[in-house]
């Protein structure tokens, strides 16, 4: 049962530009969180945003939710290489099972030097 | 040394043998998780545990068992391997504090089936 989808599946672009991905997800959430992965390796929580929050920033991201579309949005600033990974969204439910984060597929960044 | 580590990294085996991976974490969480990754279609909770006496199924636990051993110890079998339980498992950890907070994730162990 996939909650959060993300758009678009892969995104190419050149180190300094901006990369934007969206998530969107289907019933009410307690939060939203966004991890990202290397390949083949773990994933590493980067973000946690509240039902009750717009917007929030860590570093060169910037995350927004809008629960009126059910989405949000990552932002990376000045991309660089470093950043080529795979990004994930996971929404946290009430009404689900207790402590199951619902993952998206991903979005596969690409950061060309 | 990682915070939740996992065993074995890498594995290859035959269809109908007994796989164990385990999962240790000094993070000092209370719960545990299984997670399985395949192309494509991201992450699926397989089990998650509370606590030391607290088992739950996930989303797709059909072919998979876990053991709670310790705080610290998780462990997931597949009694009898199958093909299409090729995958990337991931074991994370949470803090109890708050219902949804952030997982932490070990490296992965890479599980193939022939």
């Amino acid at each position: 049962s996939q909650q959060g989808e993300e758009d678009p599946q892969a995104l190419s672009i050149q180190e300094g530009e901006n990369a934007t991905m969206n998530c969107s997800y289907k019933t009410s959430i307690n939060n939203l969180q966004w991890y990202r992965q290397n390949s083949g390796r773990g994933l590493v929580h980067l973000i946690l945003i509240r039902s009750n929050e717009r917007e929030k920033h860590s570093g060169r991201l910037r995350v927004t939710l809008d629960t009126s579309k059910k989405s949000s949005s990552l932002l990376i600033t000045a991309s660089r290489a470093a950043d080529t990974a795979s990004y994930f969204c996971a929404t946290a439910s009430y009404g689900g099972s207790q402590g199951n984060l619902i993952f998206g597929k991903g979005t596969k960044l690409s950061v060309k030097p | 040394d990682a915070d939740v580590t996992q065993t074995p990294r890498n594995r290859i085996t035959k269809t109908g043998k007994r796989i164990m991976l385990e999962c240790s974490q000094t993070k000092g969480h209370d719960r545990m998780y299984w997670y399985r990754q395949d192309p494509g279609l991201g992450l699926r909770l397989i089990y998650y545990s509370f606590d030391v006496k607290d088992i739950n199924k996930g989303e797709i636990s059909d072919g998979y068992s876990v053991s709670r051993q310790a705080q610290a110890k998780f462990s997931l079998s597949l009694e009898s391997a199958i093909p299409n339980q090729t995958a990337l498992y991931f074991c994370a950890t949470s803090d109890p504090t708050g219902l949804f907070g952030e997982l932490f994730f070990g490296e992965g162990s890479r599980l193939t089936v022939l």
